[in-house]
């Protein structure tokens, strides 16, 4: 199973919106919506903040959305701020009924 | 406090075996499917395998399948890996992660803090 395919870095100053794309096949991505994303700051375990392609999970702020078309997920984070400099990772469902990451994003704050 | 908590990990010589354990704390394990993920030094994270609630359903990745074997005791709260015939490209951190549905489907919504697993002569 290959990872999912994120760009390797985006950036964006405070206030401005930024968006990661995520690249499967109609394998994961395409076929399920069981798109789910993950924030990782350094030296910390991965959060959950987008379930389901569209889903926060509670006391994750409504500046992350996700959405999806055909075989590409993606996350906007709207109004950036300084703690969500970090690592994005998403990840999919997948008809070998296993999970696959993807290569994970790095976000800097400009 | 809904939480995981990973242990098991060291140092090994390549070839060798480890057990890791997750204790799961604030939820009752019957209630959803739990995962392995891992993370090699200074790379993304990997998906290493999945159990459905009731062991039904057990799934591996490419990389460690025939290797690993993933378990679990629903009445002691708890959660393993058996990992022989160990590679230093096994070396990572190891994450233990509830899912949030009863099968391999749901996202992965509560995380530990790794347990680190270093492969090497």
């Amino acid at each position: 199973q290959s990872a999912l395919t994120q760009p390797p870095s985006v950036s964006g100053s405070p206030g401005q919106s930024v968006t990661i794309s995520c690249t499967g096949t109609n394998s994961d991505v395409g076929s399920y919506n069981r798109v789910s994303w993950y924030q990782q700051p350094p030296g910390t375990a991965p959060r959950l903040i987008i379930f389901e392609v569209s889903n926060r999970p509670s006391g994750v702020p409504d500046r992350f959305s996700g959405s999806k078309s055909g075989n590409t997920a993606s996350l906007t984070i709207s109004g950036l701020q300084a703690e969500d400099e970090a690592d994005y990772y998403c990840s999919s469902y997948t008809a070998s009924s296993t999970s696959v990451f993807g290569t994970g994003t790095k976000v800097t704050i400009l | 406090e809904v939480q995981v908590v990973e242990s098991g990990g060291g140092l090994v010589q390549p070839g060798r075996s480890l057990r890791l354990s997750c204790a799961a704390s604030g939820f009752s394990l019957d209630d959803c499917a739990m995962h392995w993920v891992r993370q090699a030094p200074g790379k993304g994270l990997e998906w290493v395998s999945g159990i459905s609630w009731n062991s039904g359903t057990i799934e591996y990745g490419d990389s460690v399948k025939g290797r690993f074997t993933t378990s679990r005791d629903n009445a002691n709260n708890s959660l393993y890996l058996q990992m022989n015939s160990l590679r230093p490209e096994d070396t990572a951190v190891y994450y233990c992660a509830k899912g949030n549905a009863y099968d391999l489907r749901g996202a992965f919504d509560v995380w530990g803090q790794g347990t680190m697993v270093t492969v090497s002569s």
